[in-house]
């Protein structure tokens, strides 16, 4: 099984500035991850794929790198509906599918 | 817009049985993959179960197998997930989540509202 795990547990940025979360696999998952977005009370979405491409819907601001076992979402100019959980999942080797444990993005 | 709706939870008693069903629309429920994810209160995301289109592949987390039964309908647009021998681990909010691949990608793209089942005496 494939561990993801993510730093930081919390991240608290202010508005306008920059987040960077960070999520790493205990093995090689080539580029096939995916970074999902909760916010409080709500279902996870879909913000990325591919580890750099965003879903349909997703703004500019929320970008995605990295390919083997080292990824990172970035959000540029955080804005208050920002605030979210923020989990890395991997798909390349299955079952089961992983998630990470979650970086929590708080606003200052 | 995509819809998957998510009902059959409850409250349940230690050793007894749930059935969820997830509801889907605005797409073809047969051309993806179908999930069962779970989040315990306070708690991260885990995979439960997977179904393929055809559900020739089927799918379960170590920690449900043999106690646990996902299925679907094609003709219903409908995905199902049978409990059984419920432990007070199993409480949780349960997500249905469609996996459908495009260009080789295949993450989770369409995420339910979540039923949330509770056993407990």
């Amino acid at each position: 099984e494939i561990v993801m795990t993510q730093s930081p547990a919390t991240l608290s940025v202010s508005p306008g500035e920059r987040a960077t979360l960070s999520c790493r696999a205990s093995q090689s998952v080539s580029s096939n991850l995916a970074w999902y977005q909760q916010k409080p009370g709500q279902a996870p979405r879909l913000l990325i794929y591919g580890a750099s491409a965003r879903a349909t819907g997703i703004p500019a601001r929320f970008s995605g790198s990295g390919s083997g076992t080292e990824f990172t979402l970035i959000i540029t100019s955080l804005q208050s509906e920002d605030s979210a959980v923020y989990y890395c999942q991997q798909y390349n080797d299955w079952p089961p599918w992983t998630f990470g444990q979650g970086t929590k993005v708080e606003i200052k | 817009d995509v819809q998957l709706v998510e009902s059959g939870g409850g409250l349940v008693q230690p050793g007894g049985s749930l059935r969820l069903s997830c509801a889907a629309s605005e797409f073809t429920f047969s051309s993806a993959s179908m999930n069962w994810v779970r989040q315990a209160p306070g708690k991260g995301l885990e995979w439960v179960s997977s179904i393929s289109r055809s559900s020739s592949a089927i799918y379960y987390a170590d920690s449900v197998k043999g106690r646990f039964t996902i299925s679907r309908d094609n003709a219903k647009n409908s995905l199902y997930l049978q409990m059984s021998s419920l432990r007070a681990e199993d409480t949780a909010l349960y997500y249905c989540a469609s996996r459908s691949c495009s260009d080789g990608e295949c993450p989770f793209d369409h995420w339910g509202q979540g039923t949330r089942v509770t056993v407990s005496s």
